[in-house]
């Protein structure tokens, strides 16, 4: 079982929908990072935060949005999605940003854009 | 541009056999690296991990081998095991500190 639990694991919404992927971890990390996975494709990164902060965002569309409201959570905040935003998205983290420790990984969000 | 690739994009073998992943690596700046195990249904599960300072590194049936001078890592399981079929990525840190880069994947597939 992942230390990293994220919520929901499906999620269906349409084009015009508002929806939210919630990640959590009692590891005590202070880094936290959001990927996007297609099919048969390696994990792309999105955002990472380092101590509750934004460092890096890997050029993502403003419908995506996230936020860190504590250093145990992280939230991906979706809005007017298009069908090519469907994937998986995973949440991972790590003690810290500091480049050479594991980022641990939970089981992601599947999700479909109608 | 900097990439992480690997040699083989699917490996069968035989159960109890030795498998050995390979991996290239183009950033010559790259001083960590990680092999990651991905489940169908599940998110990247870590294995092993290396820092640029050392050559080899061993776990439980997992060994990492990190070649600086042609840009190559590869992971060796020992006697393989059917849960061991999953698909396998490396990745690397470049750069920026928390940036990690995934290979393509290998997908391993274990037959009795």
């Amino acid at each position: 079982d992942t230390e990293v639990t994220q919520t929901p694991k499906h999620l269906v919404m349409g084009m015009t929908n508002k929806k939210s992927l919630k990640c959590e971890q009692h590891m005590g990390h202070r880094a936290m990072y959001w990927y996007k996975q297609k099919a048969k494709k390696p994990p792309e990164l999105m955002f990472v935060y380092s101590y509750e902060k934004l460092s890096i965002n890997e050029s993502v569309p403003s419908r995506f949005s996230p936020e860190c409201p504590n250093s145990s959570l992280l939230n991906l905040h979706l809005h007017a999605l298009q069908p090519e935003d469907s994937a998986l998205y995973l949440c991972a983290s790590s003690q810290e940003g500091g480049g050479s420790q594991p980022q641990h990984f939970g089981d992601g969000t599947r999700l479909s854009i109608l | 541009g900097e990439s992480v690739g690997l040699h083989l994009p699917t490996l069968s073998v035989q159960e109890g056999d030795n498998s050995i992943i390979n991996c290239a690596y183009s950033n010559s700046a790259s001083d960590y690296f990680i092999w990651y195990k991905q489940e169908s249904g599940k998110g990247p599960q870590f294995i092993i991990d290396i820092r640029s300072n050392m050559d080899k590194r061993q776990g439980q049936r997992v060994t990492v081998l990190l070649n600086k001078t042609v840009k190559h890592l590869s992971l060796q399981i020992a006697a393989t095991q059917p849960g061991d079929s999953a698909v396998y990525f490396c990745a690397e840190n470049i750069g920026s500190p928390d940036k990690l880069i995934f290979g393509t994947g290998t997908r391993l597939q274990v037959f009795p």
